[in-house]
């Protein structure tokens, strides 16, 4: 099946530094998206970004699907963006597969 | 409008027990799939159903079964509970097959004793 891994395994910020996490994914896929997971469990969908580059406010994303990557674009980071970061594929149908995801503490 | 629900929100079971889990996808969503997310892992995919058919299982054991009803609410039964078994659950709904961008419920987190 596919493969997905996501780097940094664990990342921490100052308020206000930038980051970015990568997405590498093992097949072509027609559905990618990335989560947050705040700490009471709920995954909050950012982006579904099988290719191209969507901007949302601070976040932005980018998947080069031929390459088989993706990139997830923090700016100005907040505290309220601590948490766990996950992309997720799926090869036809709505089988996600799901990273391990990063950790993003973002310290005051 | 309403996201994806679940119910109940927690769950403390025994060893061999019993357990449902009950999702009503957003409204207008035919296709509702179940995850199992244990701690300090990203979630594991268990069932997708549509239009109350069965399109995908994960690999999980046939404790694990699901059915989806007229209205495409959907329940997860699990048998003989393992203490493995404990995690918090998650249900996604999506519009149709073909347009498979998923969104997901607050969970139900199980702990089985």
């Amino acid at each position: 099946g596919i493969q997905v891994e996501q780097s940094p395994p664990d990342l921490i910020l100052q308020e206000g530094a930038n980051s970015t996490l990568r997405c590498n994914f093992s097949d072509s896929v027609n559905n990618l998206q990335w989560f947050h997971q705040n700490p009471w469990g709920q995954l909050i969908n950012l982006f579904y970004i099988p290719s191209g580059t969507k901007q949302n406010g601070r976040l932005s994303a980018t998947t080069v699907a031929t390459e088989r990557y993706s990139l997830l674009y923090i700016s100005s980071s907040q505290t309220t963006d601590s948490g766990v970061y996950f992309c997720a594929v799926a090869k036809g149908g709505n089988k996600l597969v799901f990273g391990a995801g990063t950790i993003l503490r973002v310290k005051s | 409008d309403a996201g994806v629900t679940q119910s109940p929100t927690h769950l403390i079971k025994t060893r061999g027990q019993h357990v449902t889990l009950r999702c009503s996808p957003i409204s207008g969503h035919k296709s509702v799939s179940w995850y199992q997310q244990v701690l300090g892992q990203g979630p594991q995919f268990i069932f997708q159903y549509y239009e109350k058919e069965e399109r995908g299982r994960g690999n999980f054991p046939d404790r694990f079964s699901a059915r989806q009803f007229p209205n495409y609410s959907s329940e997860l039964n699990v048998n003989a509970l393992l203490l493995g078994d404990s995690a918090l659950y998650l249900c996604a709904s999506s519009p149709h097959e073909d347009r498979p961008e998923q969104y997901f419920g607050p969970g139900t987190r199980l702990t089985v004793t």
